[in-house]
Formats: structure tokens, sequence, C-alpha cells
């Protein structure tokens, strides 16, 4: 079974440009998350979705930042424009609806952007 | 609002040694997730622990969790180097959200 696919790997751009992030999750995932992973820290919740609907964005800097999940199935995200202090690796994660039952998230590898 | 405090962050050791990387919560929580991370890559899922008392364990990891103290324990044993990574634990706040401790960054030494 294929995990979460994100793309790219790597991006780096100059400061004011715009940059997006895809997320491809795993078939059948209701749920979908992106995180953001600044150097030596724990992920941190950007948003969160349930089929196509952004249930959980309040950590989303909404000024710059914008996500999209058409068809609830793939993911992007998107800043405009990008800001020094957004390099960070960000992080796609999707999951069936997390039960007692010990459902998990599964994670991709991550985009790793640094802004110049 | 849920927090999320591992220690210790650094964690130097030597193979053959054993030692325990400690995740204290602040709200109550009915599951807690201890994940992976080699440097570059992603988050690898290790165990979930679902119940007060839980213990799991997989080679020389064991995980266990106590729901009355808000604390889990990931107890490494007879460290070898392939288990040098960033170990995370992470707990549900209310509906589905994930919220991470920062990280213990475990470097076993041969």
């Amino acid at each position: 079974e294929a995990g979460v696919v994100q793309s790219p790997r790597y991006k780096i751009i100059e400061k004011k440009q715009p940059v997006a992030f895809w997320c491809n999750p795993i078939s059948g995932h209701n749920t979908l998350y992106w995180y953001r992973q600044n150097l030596g820290q724990g992920p941190e919740l950007l948003i969160r979705y349930e089929n196509e609907e952004a249930v959980d964005d309040s950590q989303l800097p909404k000024d710059r930042f914008s996500a999209e999940r058409l068809k609830g199935v793939d993911s992007t995200l998107k800043i405009q424009p990008a800001e020094l202090g957004d390099s960070a690796v960000y992080l796609c994660a999707s999951s069936d609806y997390l039960q007692g039952d010990g459902t998990e998230a599964f994670f991709g590898q991550g985009t790793r952007l640094t802004v110049v | 609002e849920l927090k999320v405090e591992q220690n210790p962050l650094f964690l130097s050791m030597q193979e053959g040694k054993n030692y325990t990387i400690y995740c204290n919560y602040s709200t109550t929580s009915d599951r807690l997730y201890w994940y992976r991370q080699d440097p570059g890559k992603s988050l690898e899922s290790l165990f979930v622990l679902l119940s007060n008392g839980a213990v799991k364990q997989e080679g020389r990891l064991m995980a266990s969790l106590d729901t009355k103290a808000r604390l889990s324990t990931l107890h490494i044993t007879a460290a070898v180097h392939d288990l040098s990574a960033t170990y995370f634990c992470a707990l549900i706040q209310g509906a589905q959200k994930l919220v991470f401790g920062q990280g213990t960054r475990l470097t076993i030494n041969p």
C-alpha cells in the first residue's frame, strides 16, 4: 500500500515569492493534516481536513497561507508571499477517523522549505 | 490547551545501556502515540497506547502509559546504534488533533 506522498521534497525560494506544496494521502483516509516542523522542534498543526472540509485551521496564518483539499483527496498548501521565518519542513499526514481502537496517523516525507 | 513535555530533550548514551524518555501531558487524553524520526526523514509510528496501564514492547523499546499521572515512558533496553533518532510523543486533543512534544534527540555511541 502506498503511503502519504508529498512533493516537492525540497524547495528553495526567495522571500516574497509564492510556493505550493502538494500531498496525496493514503487511499480511503478521510482525515488529512498539514503540520509545520521547525528545526529541532515537534510538528505543529496548521490545518486539518475531514474529507473536503477544513475543520481546524485555527493555527493557519491566514494572511499568507492557504490550503485546499478538492474532492476530499489530494491537498495543496500555499504560502504567498513567503517570509524568512517560513523556512521549515511541511509535513502532510492522513488517517482514518482516530478512534479508540488505535487508529493512527501516517506521515509523508515532508517538504523542506528554505526561504532566502 | 493540551501541553506535552518530553524530557530529556537530548540524550547521549553508550551502546548496551538502559535509559528512559519521559512524556508528561497537561490534560486528559485517551490516546498516546510514540513516533520515531530519523534525520531528514518523516515520522514513523512506534506505539499507540490506549488505556491506563497499557504497555507495549517492540524489540528493545517498551512504552507504558499512566493516565492518572499523565505520564508515558519510552524505555530503551541495551541500546544499539540503530536506535539513534529523535523520538516524539503525541496525544489527541479534542477531536482528532494530534499535539506533539518537543522531541528527544537520542544519540547512541558505539
